[in-house]
């Protein structure tokens, strides 16, 4: 089945550091990948997503590339602010498949607890 | 962007009892929706996929007849816990599918339950 593995946090950075969280997927055919974010207190916010290999999701200074043949999707973002704190998720979209049930679901990663200091 | 809201944000119950959690897309209609279960400093696990007019798909170890799911309008669906136990105790999150417009889920705030 379709599975994410996610870094392992929490992670601590200064303000204006450069951010990295790994991401890799495990899953038939192509799945679209996304990033969500929580905020404390939110809901699950999409940050960014890509659908196709190489694509490259961007938003928010956040940057993130379907790679198939290291099926990764790693996060990055140049220089993070106290206001990126928050939990990331990266999470897989099932395809439609010959009487597959997966098409539409998400399947997340463990979440990555990022603090940023000033 | 689209908005997904859940009623309520938080409850909590005796025992024993039931409890039922809304989940509204406001401004888009939804044939799709998902309730997840999140543990504390986990990973959202889902549940359930809600379909409108017909009936819910579990994930394999989900109880369909403790977390019931109605799905009866293209705005709302609910899950209910029945019979709650201290177990049940989580943060229930609920998603909505936009395919007509952004084919992306939009997530609700959740609810916390705690159970007695």
């Amino acid at each position: 089945g379709n599975s994410v593995t996610q870094m392992e946090g929490p992670v601590t950075l200064s303000e204006e550091a450069f951010l990295t969280i790994n991401c890799t997927y495990t899953a038939t055919g192509y799945p679209s990948l996304f990033w969500y974010v929580q905020y404390p207190g939110e809901g699950l916010q999409l940050l960014l997503k890509a659908t196709k290999a190489d694509d490259k999701g961007s938003n928010k200074g956040f940057e993130a590339t379907y790679r198939k043949e290291t099926t990764s999707f790693h996060l990055e973002k140049g220089s993070v602010q106290v206001s990126d704190s928050a939990v990331y998720f990266c999470a897989l979209s099932g395809v439609p498949s010959a009487g597959g049930t997966s098409y539409g679901k998400l399947t997340f990663g463990q979440g990555t607890i990022l603090t940023v200091h000033p | 962007g689209a908005v997904v809201s859940q009623h309520p944000s938080r409850v909590i119950c005796k025992s024993g009892t039931s409890v039922k959690i809304e989940c509204r897309s406001l401004d888009f209609q939804a044939t799709t929706m998902f309730w997840y279960r999140q543990f504390p400093k986990q990973s959202l696990m889902l549940m359930a996929t809600s379909n409108e007019g017909s009936k819910a798909t579990y994930e394999q170890g989900v109880e369909k007849d403790k977390f019931l799911i109605n799905h009866a309008s293209l705005t709302l669906s609910t899950l209910t816990v029945t019979s709650a136990h201290p177990e049940d105790s989580s943060f229930y999150i609920c998603s909505a599918r936009d395919w007509g417009r952004t084919d992306t889920q939009y997530f609700g705030p959740g609810t916390r339950l705690t159970v007695l």
